[in-house]
């Protein structure tokens, strides 16, 4: 069974400085990685995935994410935040051959003025 | 194309009544999918389905809820009798069937958010 555990669950930041969310998952098999975005009263919006290949991921909004299979890792980057990406972040991880997400319990991204 | 669709968006039901959700998915998408989402939580996997067959429902709470998908294309979800602890957002999400990297991206829908008082 797969699980993920966001580290945090609130992360303040000012306006355009740089954001980390971190993401770690537990498997005993090889995963499907992915980071969803829910803004507020809507569901969820995927901003990136990494299923093989390039540890580095690249997705929307300016948004990056790199795969780190020794820490069993998969954060979420922004060099530069902006009003607008205030919202919730779900990190979330599939088995191969299976089409179950499980997500984490999210990371509640605030950016002050 | 259109969005994965939902309705009612928001519903107040007294505990121990009934409610219904229902879910309209992407045109084409066999694996339609239902989530709840406790506040503060991640969404939890309730019930899969494939075309209209049930793939996994092992976290559906079946003394209490049910989902159908007749057609293999609308579903509802239903909810008899309903408890304080029902009270979430459920999403409603859908994919191509498996096979090639796209099958792997689900699309969710907007969400009802229920509030069982």
């Amino acid at each position: 069974a797969q699980s993920v555990t966001q580290l945090d669950s609130q992360v303040p930041v000012f306006e355009e400085a740089p954001v980390e969310l971190r993401c770690n998952y537990s498997s005993s098999v090889s995963v499907y990685l992915f980071w969803y975005v829910q803004y507020p009263n809507q569901g969820l919006q995927l901003l990136l995935k990494y299923l093989s290949g390039s540890t580095l991921v690249k997705g929307i909004n300016g948004f990056e994410a790199e795969f780190n299979k020794s820490q069993t890792s998969f954060h979420l980057r922004k060099p530069s935040v902006h009003i607008s990406d205030t919202a919730e972040y779900f990190c979330a991880v599939r088995a191969p051959g299976a089409q179950k997400l499980v997500f984490g319990q999210g990371t509640r991204l605030t950016i002050n003025p | 194309e259109a969005g994965v669709a939902q309705s009612p968006r928001y519903k107040i039901i007294e505990k121990r009544q009934s409610v219904a959700f229902w879910c309209n998915p992407i045109s084409g998408h066999a694996t339609l999918y239902w989530y709840q989402q406790i506040l503060g939580q991640g969404p939890k996997l309730l019930i899969q389905f494939q075309n209209n067959g049930v793939v996994d429902d092992s976290q559906l709470p079946k003394d209490r809820f049910s989902a159908e998908r007749l057609k293999g294309v609308d579903s509802t979800l239903k909810i008899q009798p309903a408890k304080l602890e029902d009270s979430a957002v459920y999403l409603c999400a859908s994919s191509l069937a498996s096979g090639g990297t796209r099958a792997h991206e689900q699309y969710f829908g907007p969400g009802t958010r229920l509030t069982v008082t």
